[in-house]
């Protein structure tokens, strides 16, 4: 079974702080995605990477970073954490979408920022 | 253009009856039109995709029609049961593409809660 882990069910977390989100995906995917869900607002792409020490923009970057340093790991980095950050942060991983369009979720990581 | 527009945001049915939710495109390159499922507490998980060269396609008890002309797909859960209780999110995406433009992109969901 395919499997994508992130590293916390929950975190809560002061404003102002770094704050580091980890996703390790096993199935030696290209591509790996960072999201972030709010009702009514859907599935937000945040920052996506198809390669190693690759990294673009998704639609709302402001305020996050990420680094992919190995392929398997992706990591997604609050800078300085603010309340408006509060949120559910979901990773997935894909092969090429040339190749096979399923994206593979983790569990989510829901963040509370106080 | 890139959007997907899904609706509604939520849908509350009786068990035995048919789910319905709805999702428009603009982007006439799109050629991949998957459906996620999200249980309370998971994270999405492919349920059904189709390709636009296809009008419908069935798995089960979940079904895909697809209606070109109009840029529209819709997701019919027949039979529903309190199972199916989730989050569905209908999505779009150039599948001959690498790179940003294989992204999925993705509707903004619908609750369906399926009563007793």
């Amino acid at each position: 079974d395919v499997k994508v882990t992130q590293s916390s069910r929950y975190l809560v977390k002061r404003t102002g702080e770094k704050v580091f989100l980890e996703c390790v995906q096993d199935m030696d995917h290209e591509n790996m995605f960072w999201y972030r869900q709010d009702p009514g607002l859907g599935l937000r792409l945040i920052y996506f990477s198809y390669d190693v020490k690759m990294k673009e923009k998704g639609d709302i970057p402001e305020g996050y970073s990420v680094s992919r340093e190995k392929k398997e790991r992706f990591s997604l980095i609050l800078e300085s954490a603010s309340t408006n950050q509060t949120s559910m942060y979901l990773c997935a991983s894909s092969f090429d979408i040339r190749v096979n369009t399923e994206a593979f979720f983790g569990q989510g990581t829901r963040l509370t920022v106080v | 253009q890139q959007q997907v527009k899904q609706s509604p945001q939520s849908l509350i049915v009786q068990k035995g009856g048919i789910s319905i939710i709805n999702c428009a495109y603009e982007n006439t390159a799109f050629d991949y039109f998957p459906w996620y499922q999200q249980f309370p507490g998971k994270g999405p998980a492919l349920l059904i995709a189709i390709r636009p060269d296809v009008s419908e396609k069935k798995e089960g008890r979940f079904t895909i029609s697809f209606n070109k002309s109009a840029k529209q797909f819709s997701l019919h859960i027949m039979d529903s049961q309190p199972g199916d209780s989730a989050t569905y999110f209908c999505a779009a995406t150039l599948k001959n593409y690498g790179g940003s433009q294989g992204n999925l992109i993705f509707g903004k969901g619908t609750k369906l809660s399926v009563k007793p």
